[in-house]
């Protein structure tokens, strides 16, 4: 299993600002994603992070709110841009090797953010 | 798209025997999983269905049955750690990533 850490863990941010979300990984993984899971809610996908070329986000997401960075096999950011409080919610790292039956999708902690 | 189905919450008590159901409307069906995840935590991987059949796994077994569209994971020997929120996740056609279901909230009590 893959160990995944995310920084920060929680933020309370302003209305207007943005927050770049960190996630790590302790070994080389193939796939990273990003998720958003609202109170209540379940996991909805935002972004596949591709290594070396621009992110492949779902329906209802796009570049400019939510910009991506995957430097390499082991690293990827989140940017949530211009916070509204409507952006409060869980964001979820999670990451996936290509082998096998690609069968485990590993999440990382979480970091809870707060939007005022 | 996908529709996936399970009961918003669910109690039960310590010690005894409990069904979470999972009914899915999909395409191209590639696999089940069922993921476990706790107050405040990040969900964890309990089980992977693709064939019909009961996947056992000590106290927690999942089973699928395709034409049905319906999977369900039982958990066994209740303990009060295992009050979590359970998440059914259905991936299909060319995706390698799954759709999650909103999840089943499970209370157990003494």
């Amino acid at each position: 299993s893959a160990v995944i850490s995310q920084k920060p863990s929680r933020d309370i941010c302003q209305r207007g600002t943005s927050l770049t979300i960190q996630c790590q990984v302790d070994s080389q993984v193939t796939m990273m994603f990003w998720y958003r899971q609202q109170p209540g809610q379940s996991l909805t996908l935002i972004a596949t992070a591709n290594q070396g070329s621009e992110a492949t986000y779902e329906s209802g997401f796009v570049i400019d709110k939510f910009p991506i960075s995957r430097p390499n096999l082991t690293f990827s950011t989140l940017t949530v841009s211009n916070m509204s409080p409507e952006d409060s919610s869980i964001y979820l790292c999670s990451v996936a090797s290509q082998g096998g039956a690609l069968e485990t999708q590993y999440f990382g902690p979480g970091t809870r953010l707060l939007v005022l | 798209g996908q529709n996936i189905d399970q009961p918003t919450e669910m109690t039960a008590t310590e010690g005894a025997i409990v069904q979470i159901n999972c009914t899915y409307q999909t395409s191209g069906f590639n696999g089940l999983f069922w993921y476990q995840q706790h107050a405040g935590e990040a969900p964890t991987f309990l089980s992977y269905n693709v064939l019909d059949g009961l996947e056992e796994k000590g106290r927690f077994s999942s089973f699928l049955s395709r034409s049905k569209g319906y999977s369900y994971l039982l958990l066994k020997e209740l303990q009060m750690k295992d009050s979590a929120s359970y998440l059914c996740a259905v991936r299909s056609g060319g995706s390698y990533i799954p759709t999650f279901g909103r999840g089943t909230s499970l209370i157990v009590h003494p």
